[in-house]
């Protein structure tokens, strides 16, 4: 199967600051990495996506990288805000099955 | 619909007495997932639905589990003599299966939370 690794499990920083988090994947077939945002409460939302046919995706203040050789991607938050303030999960998925498998999840604090 | 629909948004039970939630899709969306969510945890993988290929049971934690889906329309996730356990908030999912091009964006419904006393 596949195993989605994330890291770190908490991270605060300071409003304006930039934020990164960090997923590992271990199944080459692997080929469509989301990024959800889950508010206190509220449901998982789809905040940006990559396929492994890109290295690189922005929209605003968000990107994710993609590094297929070496099976890791990563969320980059640029001028972080408080509405930011959230827990995040990356998740990989294959061509067959449809399967999701998620990261275990980043507690996201930004600090006025 | 417009969304994922879950109900009961919350459900309130006493332990031993059995639960059913409830999930209606996006329309036209073939693939559907229920994932588990304990307080200040992860997605915990249950089951998932594909078209009418038999479903990945492969995540349900114990035979009290249990999850039927028509078609490519509602389900239903079911649990027998419910446990203290079992509290959580269960998640919704739906997608449109890409086919060749593989997975597509994975919609979640708002979620039921479940309470056993």
């Amino acid at each position: 199967g596949e195993n989605v690794e994330q890291h770190p499990s908490t991270l605060s920083v300071q409003e304006g600051d930039s934020a990164v988090i960090k997923c590992t994947y271990s199944d080459s077939a692997s080929n469509y990495f989301p990024w959800y945002k889950q508010e206190l409460g509220k449901r998982p939302q789809l905040i940006i996506d990559i396929r492994s046919n890109v290295g690189e995706k922005k929209d605003q203040r968000i990107a994710v990288t993609l590094n297929k050789t070496a099976k890791h991607f990563s969320l980059h938050i640029t001028e972080t805000q408080p509405e930011d303030s959230a827990v995040y999960f990356c998740a990989a998925s294959k061509p067959t099955g449809n399967q999701f498998y998620f990261g275990t999840g980043t507690s996201l604090t930004v600090i006025p | 619909g417009a969304g994922v629909s879950q109900s009961p948004s919350n459900k309130v039970t006493e332990k031993g007495k059995d639960v059913e939630l409830r999930c209606d899709p996006i329309s036209g969306h073939t693939a559907l997932y229920w994932y588990r969510q304990r307080l200040g945890q992860g997605l915990e993988f249950l089951i998932y639905f594909q078209g009418n290929s038999a479903p990945d049971k492969s995540g349900l934690p114990s035979d009290r589990f249990s999850a039927e889906r028509t078609g490519e329309s509602v389900s239903t996730l079911t649990i027998q003599r419910t446990q203290q356990e079992d509290s959580a908030v269960y998640l919704c999912a739906s997608s449109f299966s890409g086919g060749i091009s593989g997975a597509n964006v994975l919609t979640f419904g708002a979620g039921s939370r479940l309470t056993v006393l």
